[in-house]
């Protein structure tokens, strides 16, 4: 079945250092692949997405690139903030007639400090 | 524009009590999700509608939950009688399209049952 791999928090980072959160994802056909965030106390945000091999998604200076060879797609930013600080998900859509379910990995807890 | 509207945002029962918790979809999407998310199995996926109709119910623990969505403006997820290892934090999502779309998750309802 389909299933999704991130690596185990927490991660601490200081400010303005190098952010990368590993995902590794198993699926057939070509899902489509997402990073979520959620703020404590929230619900879940979608940060970036990717809808094919090669694709890169970004936003708010996050950036992913949806690799089949390897079935990744790692979460990096270049000088992260405090305000960053928040649980990280990344998450496969499943292709073909139920492209509906996310199936999301575990979480990255992320703390960013001044 | 509202977002996912979900309530209560907490609540605290005893083990035994019926409990029901609501959401409102954002207005046009046809598309509903109800998550459960704890510390132990992550989030998931407990019950997809689309227009209304329940599509995938696999998720659903146990005959204790039922969830119903009587228009396209509301849904509730009911769990009677109600248990300590229901104690989680459920979220509703919405989407405008099933097929690789976006879900725009609720600020969640945190459930403690004692």
């Amino acid at each position: 079945g389909n299933s999704v791999t991130q690596m185990e928090g927490p991660v601490t980072l200081s400010e303005e250092a190098f952010l990368t959160i590993n995902c590794t994802y198993t699926a057939t056909g070509y899902p489509s692949l997402f990073w979520y965030v959620q703020y404590p106390g929230e619900g879940l945000q979608l940060l970036l997405k990717a809808t094919k091999a090669d694709d890169k998604g970004s936003n708010k200076g996050f950036e992913a690139t949806y690799r089949k060879e390897t079935t990744s797609f790692h979460l990096e930013k270049g000088s992260v903030q405090v305000s960053d600080s928040a649980v990280y998900f990344c998450a496969l859509s499943r292709s073909g007639g139920s492209n509906y379910k996310l199936t999301f990995g575990k979480g990255t807890l992320l703390t960013v400090n001044p | 524009d509202a977002g996912v509207i979900q309530s209560p945002r907490h609540e605290v029962t005893e083990m035994g009590q019926e409990v029901t918790l609501r959401c409102k979809p954002i207005s046009g999407h046809n598309s509903l999700f109800w998550y459960r998310q704890t510390m132990m199995r992550g989030l998931e996926l407990l019950i997809y509608f689309n227009n209304n109709v329940p599509i995938d119910d696999s998720g659903m623990p146990e005959d204790r939950f039922s969830a119903k969505m009587p228009n396209a403006s509301f849904s509730t997820l009911k769990i009677q009688p109600s248990e300590p290892r229901d104690s989680a934090v459920y979220f509703c999502a919405s989407s405008f399209r099933q097929t690789q779309e976006t879900q725009y998750f609720g600020p969640g309802t945190r459930l403690l049952v004692l």
